[in-house]
This record gives C-alpha cells, sequence and structure tokens, in this order.
C-alpha cells in the first residue's frame, strides 16, 4: 500500500516551454503532499507543501509564479514549471502522507528527471 | 545553514558485516527522525523511525539510535547485502511540536556493500 506514482518521469524540452508534473496517490487519500527538489549529489530541498483545496505554502527564495502548484482532489496534486530554463533543469521529488496520519511517514513517487535546453 | 548533516559522504562495507551510518542535527525542536534509501532516478523508500522519545528502535536488520544529548542518530545494517548498496538519506522533523511537519534531509551517504 502507500503508492505515489509521479509523471513524467523524464522530460526533456526547449528553453521557454512550461512543465506540468502530476503527482497521484494512487491507494489512498492525501490531504497533504509535498514537492521537493534534488540537485546533483545534494539532499533533497523541499520546495512547498501542497493541501487539498487551498494554496500551497512555498518555501523560502522557491518563486510561486514560477512553480505553480495545484491540489485540486486528495489524490492529484500537479507542479507546474512556467516558462522553464536551463538552470530549472534538475530531479523534481513529490511525496504524499496518508490523510490524518500525521505520524506517519511521507512516500515518495519516483521522481522527474527534466532537462531544459 | 545544513541543519541536516550526513558528514560521510560514501562507505563501503563487506557483506554481512554491520554498515553504521551517522547523522547530526542542529535543530533541538526535531523531535522525529527518519531513514530513507534511494537507487538512482527512484524516490526514496521509506526504511525507518524513531520519535524523540525513544532512543532506539528495530525493524529487521535495521536499528536507528537516537542519542537527542548529543544531536545525533545512527543505522545500523546487520548484516549488510548488496542490495543494500544504494543512498542513505536521514531526515528530521518537528511532528509533534510543530505546525507543518516539514522533513528536512540530510545530504545523504552513498553505501557500497561489496559481495
Amino acid at each position: 500500500g502507500a503508492v505515489v506514482s509521479q509523471h513524467p518521469s523524464w522530460v526533456i524540452c526547449k528553453s521557454g516551454t512550461s512543465v506540468k508534473i502530476e503527482c497521484r496517490s494512487l491507494d489512498f487519500q492525501a490531504t497533504t503532499m509535498f514537492w521537493y527538489r534534488q540537485f546533483p549529489k545534494q539532499s533533497l530541498m523541499l520546495m512547498a507543501t501542497s493541501n487539498e483545496g487551498s494554496k500551497a505554502t512555498y518555501e523560502q527564495g522557491v518563486e510561486k509564479d514560477k512553480f505553480l502548484i495545484n491540489h485540486a482532489s486528495l489524490t492529484l496534486s500537479t507542479l507546474t514549471v512556467t516558462s522553464a530554463h536551463p538552470e530549472d533543469s534538475s530531479f523534481y521529488i513529490c511525496s504524499a502522507r496518508v490523510s490524518g496520519q500525521s505520524n506517519q511517514p511521507q512516500h515518495f513517487g519516483d521522481g522527474t528527471r527534466l532537462s531544459i535546453l | 545553514d545544513q541543519q541536516v548533516k550526513q558528514n560521510s559522504p560514501s562507505l563501503s562495507v563487506q557483506e554481512g558485516r554491520i554498515s553504521i551510518l551517522n547523522c547530526d542535527y542542529t535543530n533541538s525542536m526535531f523531535d522525529y527522525f527518519l531513514w530513507y534509501k534511494k537507487y538512482p532516478a527512484e524516490g526514496p523508500t521509506f526504511l525507518i523511525s524513531i520519535s524523540s522519545i525513544k532512543d532506539k528502535n528495530e525493524d529487521g536488520r535495521f536499528t536507528v539510535f537516537l542519542n537527542k544529548s548529543a544531536k545525533h542518530l545512527s543505522l545500523h545494517i546487520v548484516p549488510s547485502q548488496p542490495g543494500d548498496s544504494a543512498v542513505y538519506f536521514c531526515a528530521a522533523s518537528d511532528l509533534y511540536g510543530g505546525a507543518t511537519n516539514k522533513l528536512i534531509f540530510g545530504t545523504g551517504t552513498l553505501l557500497a556493500v561489496q559481495p
């Protein structure tokens, strides 16, 4: 149980393109989902906390107009990288926590490798 | 400011021996700690956790030790197996005292278990 699916797993696109990444909880409901970014050989850095039915909470230094987050249902959160540039190239990972179980670990998707040419 | 640190970027261990991965933290508000295992191009997989009211938690071959006074935790894997080779991240959260339950990750330790 507690499977998180992330799609797509790999994206290559031209500079200026907007890219949408989906994060789905397949067998549970997730009131809260999290979006992380990982640069090579570095730690996972939390970008934002996505709450179903309300605005996402962004970490300091993360541009909310650049990284649009929508959490319209209890099983789906999306991250849209708007007007992506080469510096946005990174590994993006989402996680979800079972609703009502804040003391349980987050379950992660397999990540999306984003490469901007 | 790196609140969670894993000072060893890599560790090599012989199969069958014990692997000890270390993690230090600076924020005394952290009260919940987790270890995740990660393969390349995949998301992290949860291994084991411990709350600050305990100093040890065991699950099969995996044991996590917490030393609150030293702000240090460690993950012991025994016996180590080649399939354990991966990057291990420790993570911390102010789960019980905080409002957001955010996870702060360390930089990871690459474990290589030699057959």
